[in-house]
């Protein structure tokens, strides 16, 4: 079946450094992609999203990478800090009927270390 | 900025028993979600909500599950028979909007634990 996964389960960076997280989706049928940030006991939050007829979105510190022909999408975060610790992960929607179906990875752990 | 709250944070039930979980979307939102997450898995998706009826549903979404819209307010999960694997973090969410390019808007999440 289809699934979206990432590469990495766990990233260490430094305060100050730029962080990139990497997901692979394989669903040719998706047309929108989100990352969400998760912190411990807390929902998912919306960081950024991108549709599938774009390559390239940037937010304040987020950047969104897509390439359709490899089927990756990364998130770059810019100056990352400790608040920005979390887990990560991104989400794929499809088209099914009339409605979108969304399809998340399992996410990466990113850890600032101040 | 308005939120998705979800009440209980924690509810312990023993299996076989019937649990409801409840939420309630920001209030200018017409799309409901119901997400589930297993601990240390991924997010999965598991039903959607709009004018009062299921949009979409996932095969989890079987007939232990059912939503309900009581009030002008209030979105609710029931779980019937509830099993051991029924165990997990459960997510509501809202949408303005439906479509691709919408995002949702989680609730913090009830953590369901059956003993």
């Amino acid at each position: 079946g289809e699934s979206v996964g990432l590469h990495l389960p766990t990233l260490s960076v430094q305060e100050g450094d730029n962080s990139i997280i990497n997901c692979a989706y394989s669903n040719s049928a998706s047309d929108y992609f989100i990352w969400y940030k998760q912190e411990s006991g807390k929902g998912p939050q919306f960081i950024i999203d991108i549709r599938s007829n774009m390559d390239k979105r940037q937010g304040q510190r987020v950047t969104v990478l897509l390439n359709k022909t490899v089927k990756h999408l990364s998130l770059q975060i810019a100056a990352t800090q400790p608040g920005d610790s979390a887990v990560y992960f991104c989400a794929e929607n499809w088209r099914t009927g009339g409605s979108y179906i969304p399809t998340f990875g399992r996410g990466t752990s990113l850890i600032v270390h101040p | 900025e308005p939120e998705v709250t979800q009440t209980p944070s924690h509810q312990v039930t023993q299996m076989g028993q019937e649990v409801i979980l409840r939420c309630v979307p920001i209030s200018n939102h017409l799309y409901f979600y119901w997400y589930r997450q297993i601990l240390g898995q991924k997010v999965e998706f598991l039903v959607s909500f709009y004018n009062n009826e299921i949009s979409e549903k996932s095969e989890i979404f079987d007939d232990q599950f059912s939503v309900e819209r009581p009030d002008g307010s209030n979105f609710t999960l029931k779980i019937r028979s509830t099993k051991l694997e029924d165990s997990a973090m459960y997510f509501c969410a809202s949408s303005e909007l439906s479509g691709a390019n919408q995002p949702q808007h989680f609730g913090d999440g009830t953590r369901l634990s059956i003993l």
